[in-house]
């Protein structure tokens, strides 16, 4: 069974920074490209950041870029998503999600519970 | 900037049909778009009801169908239920791993 399980959101100020990662089981963590996607309270969802199953293509939407910084460990079978500079319209909760069959395509997909992020003084 | 467009809100009486739309702010949907469905109710991770325009994934009732209307992806509900209240995001691949969010449409069943 494939599981997503994220951890590393919390309360943060304005300008700080955080560290979210997602332990991957059930699959083979190094075939998939991987994901972050958040939701604003009351908004939808979010495309924030994608990285190839080798960690060598990374994508960033442009509320994002320059400030998130997504990597992977493959021998651990963990998604990291990296925050810096944060601003208070980066709250949200953040799904980990695997988006992507293995061949690359928008096919079946699996999503983590999310974890919160709060910017806030 | 590539927008998805969807209809913010949409009501459908029980053991009804309602049709859902996706387009495209400049061009049309096509099935080169992979486009996927996605429901979410309030406090839940989404699930995916459609991917590549018409296959249901698993698990997903076949009162949920996918296809291309004219230039725009299309989710159908047939027969709505109560607990088919939710909202539905339609999901568009652009390619080189890029996928863009529509705003997702807020569906009342009453």
């Amino acid at each position: 069974e494939v599981q997503l399980v994220e951890s590393g959101g919390g309360l943060v100020q304005p300008g700080g920074s955080l560290r979210l990662s997602c332990a991957a089981s059930g699959f083979t963590f190094s075939s998939y490209a991987m994901h972050w996607v958040r939701q604003a309270p009351g908004k939808g969802l979010e495309y924030v950041s994608a990285i190839s199953s080798n960690g060598g293509s990374t994508y960033y939407a442009n509320s994002v870029k320059g400030r998130f910084t997504i990597s992977r460990d493959n021998s651990k079978n963990t998604l990291y998503l990296q925050m810096g500079s944060l601003r208070a319209e980066d709250t949200a909760v953040y799904y980990c999600a695997r988006l992507f069959d293995s061949s690359g395509y928008p096919t079946t997909n699996y999503w983590g519970q999310g974890t919160l992020v709060t910017v806030s003084s | 900037q590539t927008v998805v467009t969807q209809e913010p809100s949409f009501s459908v009486s029980p053991g009804g049909t309602v049709t859902l739309t996706c387009g495209l702010s400049s061009g049309s949907v096509s099935t080169s778009y992979y486009p996927s469905w996605y429901q979410q109710t309030p406090g839940q991770a989404p699930r995916t009801l459609i991917y590549s325009t018409n296959t249901r994934s698993s698990g997903v009732p076949d009162r949920f169908s996918g296809s291309i209307l004219g230039n725009k992806a299309a989710l159908t509900i047939t027969g709505a239920q109560a607990d088919d209240e939710s909202d539905y995001y339609c999901v568009l691949y652009m390619g080189s791993g890029i996928l863009v969010f529509g705003g997702g449409t807020k569906l009342t069943v009453l």
